[in-house]
């Protein structure tokens, strides 16, 4: 089974301008969830995905919105992009039906570098 | 707001010394606690503990979750170098408000 795919693995922008990531889960995984990683955060819960509905969100800025399609994949999408925004994006899936948890899976990140 | 700490942040050792890393936690709606490795690349699943006081054994580690106390562990024996990584230990929360929070990691570094 192939696992999370997550494109691009990098990007280089520069501050104001905008990003979209995507993702694509597990075959099967209806729910994605996406993750800031930085060295001095760690790793930030931004927001979870399941059957195209906004289910959960962390405390993030309104410019970090998201997005999932029919067929579970997601997109990630931050507007006037900051130099604080360079991190590594993950997204990760899991199979999750309601409120039943299971675990996630990781893809391999997207690098933000934002200049 | 939910927290999740780990320690100690690093540890050195030697192969063959076995370590424990610990996480605390204080989480509203508790579902489960996981534990990563990480190396360079996205965290690898490793255990999801989700009852007290049954340990969790996949090799040479192993984890524990006690609920009343809000702590888990996670043991490596016999360390290896591979073994080398950072070690995120995360909190599962449910109801209306799920998400995972993410302790900071535990830097293991085994040296030969």
């Amino acid at each position: 089974k192939a696992g999370v795919t997550q494109t691009p693995r990098y990007l280089i922008k520069t501050r104001g301008q905008q990003v979209t990531l995507s993702c694509s889960p597990i075959s099967g995984h209806r729910s994605v969830s996406w993750y800031q990683q930085t060295p001095g955060q760690g790793l930030q819960f931004l927001f979870e995905y399941f059957s195209e509905t906004q289910r959960n969100k962390g405390n993030f800025p309104g410019r970090f919105s998201g997005r999932q399609f029919s067929n579970s994949r997601s997109e990630m999408n931050v507007s006037t992009l900051e130099l604080g925004d360079s991190a590594l994006y993950l997204c990760a899936s899991s199979f999750a039906t309601g409120w039943v948890t299971d675990t996630q899976y990781f893809g391999p990140g997207t690098r933000l570098t934002v200049l | 707001e939910d927290k999740v700490v780990q320690s100690p942040l690093s540890l050195v050792v030697h192969e063959g010394d076995t370590v424990t890393l610990n996480c605390s936690y204080e989480v509203t709606n508790f579902r489960s606690l996981l534990w990563y490795k990480q190396e360079k690349k996205a965290p690898t699943f490793l255990f999801m503990l989700t009852s007290s006081g049954i340990e969790k054994k996949s090799g040479r580690l192993s984890s524990i979750l006690d609920k009343k106390e809000l702590f888990s562990i996670l043991n490596i024996t016999a360390t290896q170098t591979g073994d080398s990584a950072v070690y995120l230990c995360a909190v599962e929360s449910g109801g209306s408000n799920y998400k995972l929070t993410f302790g900071k990691g535990t830097l293991l570094t085994v040296n030969p």
